[in-house]
């Protein structure tokens, strides 16, 4: 089992609409975690950091975090063309040691 | 205020050779953590200086070697150039010994021939 999973896939969704991005991790002890995005030779851009079980909102953003199960997501609300991107989501497993997940293409279709 | 900083931006080595690739992190940042990323994957974690000490390492040879300059700065050192060491090598820095959020630099891309 990898130690941070997501699904690569790609994922199409149409302008306008809701993307929804999911992440598992295998540490249960794991305390922060990521999400980064990342344009197609470019390095790796913070979108949202979450700590806490529950929602994060940031503009279009939210992040979830549900510690029990695991799991992460990222919903992109109003999805845009300059949204598509590769979205790594990465979790903090030992102070420090950032474990990233292989990332999920996103292809917003105008 | 200067964001993370690598250089050079690009870089082709062949097999054998040696390649020396430098970090500047952010302002206000004292912990330099390096990372690997071939095509298609995921970032995968080499080692984190702070304090000029290596601090954690990731599953990589010891032909990957670093070093933390009294500035905060860094180098990540890698012997005996392989194929498979083609990727983007990026820099991140953070503070707290890594226990906030890492900001990542523009990399630099490797190619081995």
């Amino acid at each position: 089992q990898k130690e941070v999973e997501q699904n690569s896939g790609p994922l199409s969704v149409p302008e306008g609409a809701i993307a929804s991005l999911n992440c598992t991790y295998s540490d249960r002890g794991s305390q922060s975690f990521f999400w980064y995005r990342q344009y197609s030779g470019k390095s790796p851009e913070l979108i949202m950091s979450i700590y806490s079980n529950g929602d994060k909102e940031d503009g279009r953003f939210t992040a979830q975090l549900n510690k029990a199960s695991q799991y992460v997501s990222l919903l992109i609300r109003d999805s845009q063309p300059s949204d598509s991107a590769t979205y790594l989501c990465a979790v903090n497993m030992v102070a420090g040691k950032l474990i990233f997940g292989q990332g999920t293409t996103l292809q917003v279709k105008p | 205020d200067a964001g993370v900083t690598q250089s050079p931006t690009h870089l082709i080595k062949t097999r054998g050779q040696q390649v020396t690739l430098r970090c500047s992190p952010k302002s206000g940042h004292d912990t330099v953590s390096w990372y690997q990323q071939a095509l298609g994957q995921g970032p995968q974690f080499i080692f984190q200086y702070y304090e000029e000490e290596e601090r954690q390492r990731g599953n990589f040879p010891d032909r990957f070697s670093g070093h933390q300059f009294p500035n905060y700065s860094s180098e990540l050192n890698v012997n005996a150039l392989l194929l498979g060491d083609s990727a983007l090598y990026l820099c991140a820095s953070t503070t707290g010994q890594g226990r906030e959020t890492q900001y990542f630099g523009p990399g630099t891309r490797l190619l081995v021939l």
